[in-house]
């Protein structure tokens, strides 16, 4: 069965810090990986996802991913934190290619001190 | 566009009273999905639906739990009777085929149930 780890589910960083966001899945096949992010009393919204093709996937708000099959990871970066990041991060793993069945991490709380 | 819709925002209600939740999704998405989000396990997909067929429903807890798809605009999960273990945040989305490779999936804001 697939799975998603986030590992830390709670990384604090400081304005215009780095952040990272540690993903990891298991799959048996090639897996089709997703970052939602969460803001307080909102539902989710699409960072951005892996399907095919270049590794290293580049989102909205300045965050990109990189997918690493070796390391079956999906760790998510931003080069410097904007306080407007703070939120909650998951990460996803699809099933197949043909549904829309998701499976989510438990969450990540990335907290952005001034 | 409006994006996926929630009805109500919140709902508070005691043990054993049947609650309706209400989900729009967005305007010629074709799939539609609910999930449940509590602390303990996270954000749980509940059941999908495909051109208004459920399409997979292992995630439904038990028979309390019951979803419909009357059209393409229209979608309820219901739970009779509520127990205080349901309380948690429920989220509709919807994408626009359901295939991942091309779709993304608009969550709405959720509606926060409080079973007493």
């Amino acid at each position: 069965a697939q799975s998603v780890t986030q590992l830390g589910s709670h990384v604090s960083v400081s304005e215009g810090a780095l952040v990272l966001l540690r993903c990891n899945y298991s799959s048996s096949v090639p897996p089709y990986l997703f970052w939602y992010v969460q803001y307080p009393n909102q539902g989710l919204q699409l960072l951005l996802k892996y399907t095919t093709g270049a590794t290293l996937v580049k989102g909205i708000n300045g965050f990109e991913a990189e997918f690493k099959k070796s390391e079956t990871s999906f760790h998510l970066t931003k080069p410097s934190a904007h306080m407007s990041d703070a939120a909650e991060y998951f990460c996803a793993v699809s099933l197949s290619s043909n549904t829309g069945k998701l499976i989510f991490g438990q969450g990540t709380t990335l907290q952005v001190k001034p | 566009d409006a994006g996926v819709i929630q009805s109500p925002r919140h709902e508070v209600t005691e043990m054993g009273q049947e609650v309706t939740l209400r989900c729009k999704p967005i305007s010629g998405h074709n799939s539609l999905f609910w999930y449940r989000q509590t602390m303990m396990r996270g954000l749980e997909l509940l059941i999908y639906f495909n051109n208004n067929v459920p399409i997979d429903d292992s995630g439904m807890p038990e028979d309390r739990f019951s979803a419909k798809m009357p059209n393409a605009s229209f979608s309820t999960l219901k739970i009779q009777p509520s127990e205080p273990r349901d309380s948690a945040v429920y989220f509709c989305a919807s994408s626009r085929s359901g295939l991942i490779l091309s779709d993304t999936q608009y969550f709405g804001p959720g509606t926060r149930l409080t079973v007493l």
